[in-house]
Formats: structure tokens, sequence, C-alpha cells
């Protein structure tokens, strides 16, 4: 397996653009995770999917932010306008369902986005 | 919601010498504690975890230690060598239901010199 597949690798782009990240996650993995790292505040969770549903987006920063899994093999965090303060590596992480018997919990990143903001 | 503090944030050792690297959560209902190993540049990975119901593990030079009634744990490397040099960083996450989430620390830039 590929593992966990992010596009692009680096970004970069002015303020008020809009700007999508996109992330296929490992085939058969249920769970799939978008975080946001920077210096300051660490890996912080913004949203994450069972099934392509969104379970807990308490970590999307605000309305800019949105993400979208329209099926089990592809993801987008769109963030719309951007701004320079959303500079940061976004990193998109899978994981199986635990409750199915698999592999549990373990999630596996890829390799992440670096987006700069100017 | 669960808060996980990690210390240092900074360590530097020699080669050859221990490192401990200590974490403490908030939430009474987390069962699951992975630790995460991020080289410069690169993608966090998975090293070593731990359940509730264990109160050690040991994987080689790496092992982890939980007290579930002090709500900490810590991450142990023996015999540390310069490619052990990275960010770790500690978990938690409350299972059950469909609630998966890890809750991470702010991180511990491990320099191992040689």
């Amino acid at each position: 397996d590929a593992g966990v597949i992010q596009s692009p690798r680096h970004e970069v782009t002015e303020m008020g653009q809009e700007v999508t990240l996109r992330c296929k996650p490992i085939s058969g993995h249920d769970y799939l995770f978008w975080y946001r790292q920077t210096m300051m505040r660490g890996l912080e969770l913004l949203i994450y999917f069972n099934n392509n549903v969104p379970i807990d987006d308490s970590g999307m920063p605000e309305d800019r932010f949105s993400a979208k899994m329209p099926n089990a093999s592809f993801s987008t965090l769109k963030i719309q306008p951007s701004e320079p303060r959303d500079s940061a590596v976004y990193f998109c992480a899978s994981s199986a369902d635990p409750s199915l018997g698999q592999t549990p919990y373990e999630q596996y990143f890829g390799p992440g986005t670096r987006l700069t903001v100017t | 919601g669960e808060n996980v503090e990690q210390h240092p944030s900074t360590l530097s050792v020699q080669e050859g010498d221990s490192a401990v690297i200590k974490c403490t959560y908030s939430d009474s209902a987390s069962n699951y504690f992975p630790w995460y190993k991020q080289e410069l540049g690169k993608r966090p990975q998975l090293i070593i975890d731990i359940r509730s119901n264990v109160g050690e593990k040991k994987d080689q030079r790496i092992a982890v230690t939980l007290n579930k009634t002090a709500k900490h744990f810590s991450l142990h490397i023996t015999e540390t060598q310069p490619e052990d040099s990275a960010v770790y960083f500690c978990a938690a996450s409350p299972s059950g239901g469909s609630n998966y989430k890890l809750t991470f620390g702010k991180g511990t830039l491990l320099t191992v010199n040689p």
C-alpha cells in the first residue's frame, strides 16, 4: 500500500485566495483525520470522519475552513479566504476501525502539505 | 475535553544515556496512550502505545509506563543513539462508540549528542 497520500506537498498562495488540500487515505481505513501543525500550537486535530461522515469538527478554527469526504478514498480541506495565520503544515491521517477487530487505533499520517500564505 | 500536558519541551542527552519524557492527561475516560516520533520535515509515526489494562510495555530500547490513578504516562528510551533525535509526541484517546479522537501533547525535542 502506498500509505496516506496528500497533495500538494507545498502550497504558496496570497492572502484572500482559496486553498484546497487533498487526501487519499489507506484503502480499507474507515477513519480520516485532518491535523494542523505549527510551532506555537503543536499538532491540532481539526476534524475527523468515520465512514465519510464528519464526527467531530470542534477543532475547525472558523467558518473559513471546511472539509468534505465525498467517498471512502478522498477528502478535501478547503480554506476560503486564506490568511497569513493559516500558514502551517496540514496532515491527513487514517486509521482502521477498532470495533471491527482490525489493527486498532494507530493513525497513519500522510507526508503533509506545507502551506504558506503571504 | 481531554487535555494532555507534556514535559520537558526540550531534552538533550549524551549518546548512551537514557531519556525520559512525561505526560499527564485530564480525562479519566482515556484508555489508549500512543507515542509518536517525528523527525525533522517528516510525518509523525507511531513508535509504541499502551492501553489502560497494562501498566508497562517494552519494545527493545523503548518502554512506556502508565499510572491511571495519577493520570500520567511516560516514555523511556535507553541507550540513546543519534538517530533517536526527533520530536516525540504523547497522546491520549478515550474510546467507545465512534470516538477515537487523539489529543496530542505539545511535543518534546530530543537531541542525542554523539
